[in-house]
């Protein structure tokens, strides 16, 4: 099992543009969670993903939005990029039972010119 | 509002030395808590949490509701303990694990030889 993946690992875009970002939960887990990690901050949570929809939602505008897949896999979508989303983007697996550890991926990179 | 706060950035301990890391809560229910590690080049881990009462790598956390506190100790600092450290919070909730974590900032443990 390779856990969590993430894709692509880094991206560039321009102020305006959208920009999808996609995740693969570890085998097993049915629950998607995203967070934005901006440089020297902890991570900050977006958004999290069980069946398909969305189940709890941080403090982050509706240009912020997702998608969960019957295969729990997941994607973050972000229309009108701004510089300040310039950050690391996370996904956590983990399963919807009570004391399920949140296992995170890699990341990806994203800078916005 | 759920607060997570590491007032620390920074921590330099020689080898061998004992290791304390600072994380204070804020939380009006009833917390769970975890410290997550960062080695370099690698992705965010869970460390410990709070109600597995466990020791991972040396390293232990007290739950102190009284001081709203949850610091990560070691009595002897590896060098292979260099790393980013963060403490998380999340919500005991009824519909069970997987609830959004609120990360403090981290604290960079560096250990010298």
């Amino acid at each position: 099992d390779a856990g969590v993946t993430q894709s692509p690992t880094h991206l560039i875009k321009t102020r305006g543009q959208q920009v999808t970002l996609r995740c693969s939960p570890k085998s097993g887990h049915d629950t998607v969670s995203w967070y934005q990690q901006a440089l020297g901050q902890g991570p900050q949570f977006i958004f999290q993903y069980y069946e398909e929809e969305e189940r709890q939602r941080g403090n982050f505008p509706d240009r912020f939005s997702g998608h969960q897949f019957p295969n729990y896999s997941s994607e973050l979508n972000v229309n009108a990029l701004l510089l300040g989303d310039s950050a690391l983007y996370l996904c956590a697996s983990s399963a919807l039972r009570p004391q399920e550890t949140q296992y995170f991926g890699p990341g990806t990179r994203l800078l916005v010119l | 509002a759920q607060r997570v706060t590491q007032p620390e950035k920074l921590l330099s301990v020689f080898k061998g030395a004992p290791v304390e890391l600072k994380c204070n809560y804020s939380y009006s229910g009833s917390p769970e808590l975890f410290w997550y590690v960062q080695y370099s080049r690698q992705r965010l881990q869970l460390l410990l949490r709070h109600i597995s009462r466990e020791s991972i790598k040396g390293f232990t956390a007290d739950l102190n509701k009284g001081e709203t506190s949850f610091h990560l100790k070691k009595p002897f600092a590896q060098e292979e303990d260099s790393a980013m450290y963060y403490c998380a919070l999340s919500g005991l909730g009824l519909t069970g694990g997987g609830n959004k974590l609120t990360f403090g900032t981290g604290t960079q443990l560096k250990v010298e030889l």
